[in-house]
């Protein structure tokens, strides 16, 4: 079971440049959700879809920019990367199970800004 | 705004010693309330959540947590860590009925000395 799949894993990429995280799942989840992890700053939420081309902005939106095109798919890109988007990206998903919605996580993609 | 505290940065413990790490939350409506691990090096996983009912939730490798309402409270506990228990721990909440946004707390990394 594929659950969800991010690519690239890593990348270094150098100012101003455009980069694009991807997100794959499997399980027709309706929500998807992107959050970058920093230290001291746990994960943070930038933005999230609720369903194909309906999308969000969470806490921290500024420089990103989503789309959702497909259910399955919820690509992530920083339109002119800054030093202060160097951090580990995680792709989540939630649907609905017997207990309620759990968000289950990809294995994250370290992006390094130079 | 909605927040969630970790009060616990950083816990240092030796092997079967007890483990209980702090979880306040800031809302005054339904939550929906999770601990997430994440191992070194590895991806977010789901640990145990509370939905609703006993307020009690066992979750796996034998962690539990304890759902205080009157305190806004959902402390995570152990009665005896083991060295593959060193990871970070996250807390997080999503309001009841609301979009499935995980708020997370900023985490506690837990060290287990053999």
């Amino acid at each position: 079971d594929a659950g969800i799949t991010q690519s690239p894993r890593y990348k270094i990429t150098e100012t101003g440049r455009q980069v694009t995280l991807m997100c794959h799942q499997t399980w027709s989840h309706s929500y998807m959700f992107w959050y970058r992890q920093d230290l001291g700053h746990g994960l943070r939420l930038i933005y999230y879809s609720a369903a194909a081309d309906i999308t969000d902005k969470g806490e921290v939106p500024d420089g990103y920019v989503v789309s959702r095109s497909k259910t399955e798919n919820f690509p992530l890109t920083l339109e002119s990367a800054t030093r202060s988007q160097t951090s580990v990206y995680f792709c989540a998903s939630s649907g609905t199970d017997l207990s309620g919605n759990t968000i289950y996580f990809g294995e994250g993609s370290w992006l390094t800004v130079v | 705004a909605q927040s969630v505290s970790q009060h616990n940065h950083h816990v240092i413990l030796s092997e079967a010693a007890s483990l209980e790490l702090g979880c306040n939350y800031s809302y005054g409506g339904t939550v929906n309330l999770f601990w997430y691990v994440q191992y070194p090096g590895q991806h977010l996983q789901l640990l145990l959540k509370y939905f609703s009912g006993d307020p009690l939730v066992k979750g796996i490798k034998g962690f539990e947590a304890e759902f205080i309402k009157s305190k806004f409270s959902f402390n995570l506990r152990k009665p005896s860590v083991q060295w593959s228990d060193t990871a970070e721990y996250f807390c997080a909440v999503t309001l009841g009925g609301a979009t499935n946004k995980l708020i997370f707390g900023t985490g506690t990394l837990l060290a287990v000395q053999p």
